[in-house]
């Protein structure tokens, strides 16, 4: 079982909609999270971290953290053009080890 | 603003060659790393470190070395480079490796092909 799964898409949605990425991880006792962003040829942009159960808000961005079903979850509202991009999620694990999902791509239809 | 800054950007190598990408930060961070990103995949750990002197292996290590003289470098080397290690590479760096201090700042990575 990998550390850290996504669905590798391509996730399309048209401009102004909501677009839901997800991730899963395996190690119960992962306490930080995060979310990236990485635009094609570019290198990764840290765009929300999380670290409680629940939401979290940052602009038309919102993490949805549950640490029960081991699930992590990114909201981007009011979805633009500008937010196709791949989308990596990001897992440190009780042993304080980073692992990253494949990644989802996004498309955001004008 | 440097930030984390590596070098080469582009790198064709033939099979067998070495070579050694370079990667320094200015933001005094403790902790340096190097992942390797196929098409398509996610980010792959290749070696760690957590402080000058001090050097780990990460999931993918084989293939590579790294050193750690100073706070500001960690430089990545390819020994006998083969079609595998074919990626783009990308080093990065963190304050810490847990709490507020944890997050990762990534160089703009650099494209390598081996033939």
């Amino acid at each position: 079982q990998k550390e850290v799964e996504q669905n590798s898409g391509p996730l399309s949605v048209p401009e102004g909609a909501i677009a839901s990425l997800n991730c899963t991880y395996s190690d119960r006792v992962s306490q930080s999270f995060f979310w990236y962003r990485q635009y094609s040829g570019k290198s990764p942009e840290l765009i929300m971290s999380i670290y409680s159960n629940g939401d979290k808000e940052d602009g038309r961005f919102t993490a949805q953290l549950n640490k029960a079903s081991q699930y992590v979850s990114l909201l981007i509202r009011d979805s633009q053009p500008s937010d196709s991009a791949t989308y990596l999620c990001a897992v440190i694990t009780g042993a304080n080890n980073l692992f990253f999902g494949t990644g989802t791509r996004l498309t955001v239809i004008p | 603003n440097a930030g984390v800054t590596q070098t080469p950007k582009f790198r064709i190598l033939k099979i067998g060659q070495s070579m050694t990408l370079q990667c320094t930060q200015d933001m005094n961070h403790n902790y340096m790393y190097w992942y390797r990103q196929d098409p398509g995949m996610g980010l792959k750990l290749i070696y760690y470190s957590v402080g000058a002197g001090i050097t780990d292996k990460g999931e993918v290590p084989n293939g590579y070395n790294v050193s750690r003289s100073t706070t500001e470098d960690f430089p990545l080397r390819l020994e006998l480079a083969a079609p595998s290690q074919t990626s783009v590479y990308f080093c990065a760096s963190s304050y810490s490796r847990t709490g507020a201090g944890n997050t990762i700042y990534f160089g703009e990575g650099s494209w390598l092909t081996v033939v």
